[in-house]
């Protein structure tokens, strides 16, 4: 089993959509979460933090349960520019630390 | 302000050929990192530095080797390449808050990435 799992997709959406993905990890010394957007064959970069309480971010929306070591992220009002692939990324505390990246959700948004 | 760049950007060896990928940052961060990415998996992590002069092993280290001989770049050597080292990779670097002890929960940031084929 992976340590961090996502729903590969892909999620076809039209401009506006709610979209929603999900990530699970199976490390329960996970400490910190982040999403991070990679468009296609670009690096990643940091989307949002997720803290437990939850955040947003203009039209977007991270949530953490901990409890059932689950991670959301939420779209709103899809645009264009939103398709890329969202990677899902945990930090587990070990002896030194390990950052984990999820294997990433595509997304295309359609006019 | 160039943030984290990487050499070359593309490349292509036969296999058992050596080269060094080289990352330099301008953001005076102390860890630095090599990822791997393949398709259908996420980044794995190949070695990383936690300050100049440090190295350690990261989840798939094996024929690959690293140098932080300067604060600023790291650099990712193959020396002898394999067809399965084809892969796109990348650096990245993040700061280590002060009383953080044993990791760094910062924001990595990344290069533009290094695609290699190896035939």
């Amino acid at each position: 089993r992976k340590e961090v799992e996502q729903d590969p997709g892909p999620f076809n959406v039209p401009e506006g959509a709610t979209v929603a993905f999900n990530c699970t990890y199976s490390n329960s010394a996970s400490q910190s979460f982040f999403w991070y957007r990679q468009d296609c064959r670009k690096e990643p970069k940091l989307l949002m933090s997720v803290y437990s309480s939850g955040n947003e971010d203009g039209r977007f929306t991270a949530q953490l349960n901990r409890a059932s070591q689950y991670i959301s992220l939420l779209i709103r009002d899809s645009k264009l520019s939103d398709s890329a692939t969202y990677l899902c990324v945990v930090n587990v505390r070990t002896g030194g630390f390990k950052t984990i990246f999820g294997a990433g959700t595509r997304l295309f948004v359609k006019a | 302000n160039a943030g984290v760049t990487q050499t070359p950007k593309f490349r292509v060896l036969k296999t058992g050929q050596s080269m060094t990928l080289l990352c330099a940052q301008d953001m005076n961060h102390e860890y630095m990192y090599w990822y791997r990415q393949d398709p259908g998996m996420g980044l794995r992590l190949i070695h990383y530095s936690v300050g100049e002069g440090t190295t350690a092993k990261g989840e798939v280290p094996d024929g690959y080797n690293v140098s932080r001989l300067k604060k600023q770049n790291f650099l990712l050597g193959l020396e002898s390449a394999a067809p399965s080292q084809t892969s796109v990779y990348f650096c990245a670097s993040s700061y280590q808050k002060s009383g953080l002890a044993g990791g760094s929960t910062d924001t990595q940031y990344f290069g533009p990435g290094t695609r290699l084929t190896v035939l």
